[in-house]
């Protein structure tokens, strides 16, 4: 069966520190990986996606995250986190299905906290 | 980049009733998408909007729940029909566009 996971429900760090939320997928073929932030009463928003090519990826806001095919994960990171990036995040796996449309899996979310 | 708004934002209602949302993008897209959201918690695809056609829905939703209409390519609405407690949720309006996935800002639904 197709999943994703997103292992930590919250990932608390001070802000000025590194940050990572973690992603693991397991779909078949190949997949496109997307990030997304939430904040409070607002939708979604698109951060950073890998679709081919380099496997460290740049989005908005300053995140980046890697793309690691062996351990099919797809990481969240920031080298200095701020407050304002207390949000939830939701990593988002792509497969094309049969039909030649996308079929998405969203994970389950991670809160995100960064205290000052 | 697509901008999405939708209507209305929230609503109570009451049991048995049915709700009309209104999802609208400033530009032509490829595909819509309704999702459903808890609180805090992940989303869940309701079905993809095909325009000119009849919604793809997802495991365990079905049309006579959740009815779709795509006229057009900026345009989709959502009906949640014969509403129950369960159905209080957000529910959320999503567009494809150059291979970039954009929200709207969700219509937080509950029913009493």
């Amino acid at each position: 069966a197709q999943s994703v996971a997103q292992p930590e429900d919250q990932v608390n760090v001070a802000e000025g520190n590194p940050l990572t939320v973690k992603c693991t997928y397991s779909v078949s073929g190949n997949p496109y990986l997307f990030w997304y932030v939430q904040y409070p009463n607002r939708g979604l928003q698109f951060l950073l996606k890998y679709i081919t090519g380099d496997n460290l990826v740049k989005g908005s806001y300053g995140f980046e995250a890697e793309f690691n095919k062996s351990q099919t994960s797809f990481h969240l990171m920031k080298p200095s986190a701020l407050v304002s990036d207390s949000a939830l995040y939701f990593c988002d796996v792509r497969v094309m299905s049969q039909n030649n449309f996308n079929k998405f899996y969203f994970g389950s979310g991670t809160k995100l906290n960064v205290k000052p | 980049s697509a901008v999405i708004s939708q209507k209305p934002s929230r609503d109570i209602c009451q049991r048995g009733t049915s709700l009309t949302i209104q999802c609208q993008v400033d530009s032509q897209v490829t595909m819509m998408f309704w999702y459903r959201q808890q609180p805090g918690q992940s989303l869940t695809l309701i079905a993809t909007a095909n325009q000119g056609s009849e919604a793809t829905y997802e495991s365990g939703f079905v049309i006579d729940k959740f009815p779709i209409s795509r006229p057009n390519l900026t345009f989709s609405t959502l009906t949640v029909s014969n509403m129950s407690p369960e159905d209080s949720s957000i529910y959320l309006c999503s567009a494809l566009q150059a291979r970039r996935q954009f929200f709207g800002p969700g219509t937080r639904l509950t029913v009493l």
